[in-house]
């Protein structure tokens, strides 16, 4: 069963650091992109990362770039995000998705996704 | 405020048929693939159309997707209570290079 699990999150004071952590099983982790998406409390969907299969390629939103850090380790089928000078509104759910389709970033899609993990940034 | 916009809430009655509208600009929806995803209370969301009106195996044939130019939409027939979830179509778009997702819609089952 091709899976995602999401770890790492917890309370953090603003200005301060956490790193989430992404365990994939079920599939060959080396071939595929990976994205986090985040969901802050009853809001929608944001992605803010990806990393394409060799990390030749890394993408973020503007909302985060500069602060986070997307990283992944093939040897251990796991991905990781370095967060940094966290915000309050950086307060939501992280969720890991694995990039569907082997054609263009263009053509593709999120899935399967993780249950994700909640991180809460407040004083 | 969401790059794709969707309609923040839908609703119909069992068996009747609803679409959810997204709509973007040509530096995404106009120029590349559709994803729609299921939200239902309390988890993760689900892939449910991709590639604009591709379903993958295990959806339901009552879903289906489609895309005209900036826009795109989702169509449930024969709605059931089970259909009760947030909605999000997404895209890549070109300007960002990054995917970007719409506000979300949540239907309602009456």
């Amino acid at each position: 069963e091709v899976q995602l699990v999401e770890s790492g999150g917890g309370l953090v004071k603003p200005g301060g650091s956490l790193r989430l952590s992404c365990a994939a099983s079920g599939f060959t982790f080396s071939t595929y992109s990976i994205n986090w998406v985040r969901q802050a409390p009853g809001e929608g969907l944001e992605w803010i990362s990806c990393i394409s299969a060799s990390s030749s390629y890394i993408y973020y939103a503007d909302s985060v770039k500069g602060r986070f850090t997307i990283s992944r380790d093939n040897a251990k089928s796991s991905l990781y995000l370095q967060m940094d000078s966290l915000r309050p509104e950086d307060t939501a759910v992280y969720y890991c998705a694995r990039v569907g389709g082997s054609g263009p970033y263009q053509t593709n899609w999120f899935d399967p996704w993780g249950q994700g993990t909640l991180v809460t940034v407040s004083s | 405020q969401s790059v794709l916009a969707q309609p923040p809430s839908a609703s119909g009655t069992p068996g009747q048929r609803v679409t959810i509208s997204c709509s973007g600009s040509n530096s995404n929806i106009g120029s590349n693939t559709v994803t729609w995803y299921q939200q239902l209370p309390g988890t993760a969301p689900k892939l449910l159309i991709y590639a604009n009106n591709q379903r993958p195996s295990g959806v339901p044939d009552r879903f289906s997707g489609s895309k005209s130019g900036t826009s795109a939409s989702l169509a449930i027939s024969g709605l059931q209570s089970e259909d009760e979830a947030d909605y999000y179509c997404a895209a890549w778009d070109d300007n960002l290079s990054g995917w970007v997702f719409g506000g979300g819609t949540r239907l309602t089952v009456l």
